[in-house]
């Protein structure tokens, strides 16, 4: 079966650092979001991206985070300068397509920022 | 705004036990309703989905009930293992391709 994957699995920065996550989307879908889950709190919504441009984002979606789909088949997150705030779960979900309403989400990446 | 409620963890109950896990939602419209498991060190997988009211969505021994008029998706399953420890997350969707909006998570322990 067909899923979302992430890489790394796990990325320790230190403060004030770029950081890029990466996300691999299913490949006929074409919708895709980042949500993040600090440790022990909800999944919230970052941002959600469709052809080829953002199509919402939330208030922690701040200047210092960017998307990108440089290719056909890479999602990505980059964070400009990363704050101890920033320590989360992140996860990369993609949809199929308009009227198809179930993300499938992948399996994460740890950000921890010292 | 739109929100989902969910009662309270950690719950732990014994093996075969009954599960009920209850969740309310606040939304206009006709929004579609989504259980997610979190086991524990993994990402979030769907457990079963409802998009019409009435609706029963189900898999794996789970299942939820899409009630309009108490705006509830309870989650319940009627003899639980102890592989099914770990953290579920109701949650709604708008429109088929809008951000999903989770409830803060129920962590649930089954003992032997």
């Amino acid at each position: 079966e067909p899923e979302v994957t992430q890489t790394p699995s796990h990325q320790v920065t230190q403060m004030g650092q770029e950081v890029i996550l990466r996300c691999v989307p299913i490949s006929n879908h074409l919708y895709f979001y980042w949500y993040r889950q600090i440790l022990g709190q909800k999944v919230e919504f970052l941002v959600s991206f469709y052809n080829n441009e953002i199509s919402e984002k939330s208030e922690i979606f701040d200047d210092q985070f960017s998307v990108e789909r440089p290719d056909g088949s890479n999602f990505t997150l980059k964070i400009r300068s990363t704050k101890l705030e920033d320590s989360a779960m992140y996860f990369c979900a993609s949809s199929e397509a308009l009227g198809i309403d179930t993300q499938y989400f992948g399996p994460g990446t740890r950000l921890t920022v010292l | 705004g739109d929100s989902v409620t969910q009662m309270e963890g950690p719950v732990t109950l014994s093996e075969e036990a009954f599960l009920t896990i209850n969740c309310t939602y606040t939304a206009t419209g006709y929004p579609s309703l989504f259980w997610y498991v979190q086991y524990p060190g993994e990402g979030l997988q769907l457990l079963l989905k409802a998009t019409k009211a009435d609706d029963k969505g189900s898999n794996k021994g789970f299942e939820a009930t899409y009630r309009k008029e108490t705006t509830s998706f309870h989650l319940e399953k009627g003899s639980v293992q102890v592989s099914d420890s770990a953290v579920y997350f109701c949650a709604l969707s708008k429109t088929s391709y809008d951000k999903v909006i989770f409830g803060p998570g129920t962590s649930l322990s089954v003992i032997p």
